[in-house]
């Protein structure tokens, strides 16, 4: 089946580390994206990435970086410059007329 | 830029009422998408249902339909017979594009909405 995969599903940062959060899709699509999803807030665009080897900041870029080698697969690194991680992590793709497909997240936690 | 307002962070309902949650937005645009996702204790975003701005018909899924009033920038969830499955986070959410947008989609702060049964 199609879809969206990401990994790992909790993810634990000491401080001054950096991590990598994995999105991968299979449906073909396009267009993916990163949102930070904190209690009260919403989610929020972190990048997104139109076509591969492109990518486009955000609303709350500061503290992350991204990179789109191939269409299938987005990764997300989180960077110790990123002073408050703990959230939920959603990946998305989409492709016009079809709409958007969310995976089902990643929990990081600084201990 | 978008803004996307949902000005209830929380309601609670007896099963089987029917209950509506509100989503305001801003935008220049005259061409538009708007959506509602839920997102169940799971936190996977399921999407409920999504209205193109250029249809005057309000969209409807089974128990789910919209008000959908273009001139106020208002876009109202109404889900009739409620069932305590759809106890989750609902989105309220707005993008230019139908899919493969440059900016994604804007989301409103969500309503958690609570069926008691």
């Amino acid at each position: 089946d199609g879809g969206i995969t990401q990994s790992p599903k909790y993810l634990f940062r000491k401080e001054g580390q950096n991590v990598t959060l994995s999105c991968e899709q299979n449906l073909n699509h396009d267009a993916m994206y990163w949102y930070r999803q904190d209690p009260g807030q919403g989610l929020r665009l972190i990048y997104y990435s139109q076509i591969v080897n492109d990518f486009q900041k955000g609303d709350i870029a500061e503290g992350y970086s991204v990179s789109r080698e191939k269409k299938e697969s987005f990764p997300l690194t989180v960077t110790s410059a990123q002073k408050n991680p703990t959230a939920f992590y959603l990946c998305a793709s989409s492709t016009p007329g079809y709409g958007y497909t969310f995976g089902s997240g990643t929990r990081l936690t600084v201990v | 830029a978008q803004t996307v307002t949902q000005s209830q962070p929380e309601m609670s309902v007896q099963e089987a009422e029917t209950v509506t949650l509100s989503c305001t937005y801003d935008t220049s645009e005259n061409n538009y998408y708007l959506f509602w996702y839920k997102q169940p204790p799971s936190r996977q975003m399921i999407l409920v249902i999504r209205q193109e701005a250029y249809k005057q018909q309000n969209a409807t899924e089974n128990r789910f339909s919209v008000n959908f009033q273009k001139a106020a920038k208002s876009f109202s969830l109404k889900i009739s017979d409620s069932q305590l499955g759809d106890t989750a986070m609902y989105f309220c959410a707005f993008t230019i594009n139908s899919g493969g947008g440059a900016d994604g989609l804007t989301f409103g702060k969500g309503t958690h909405l609570i069926i008691q049964p």
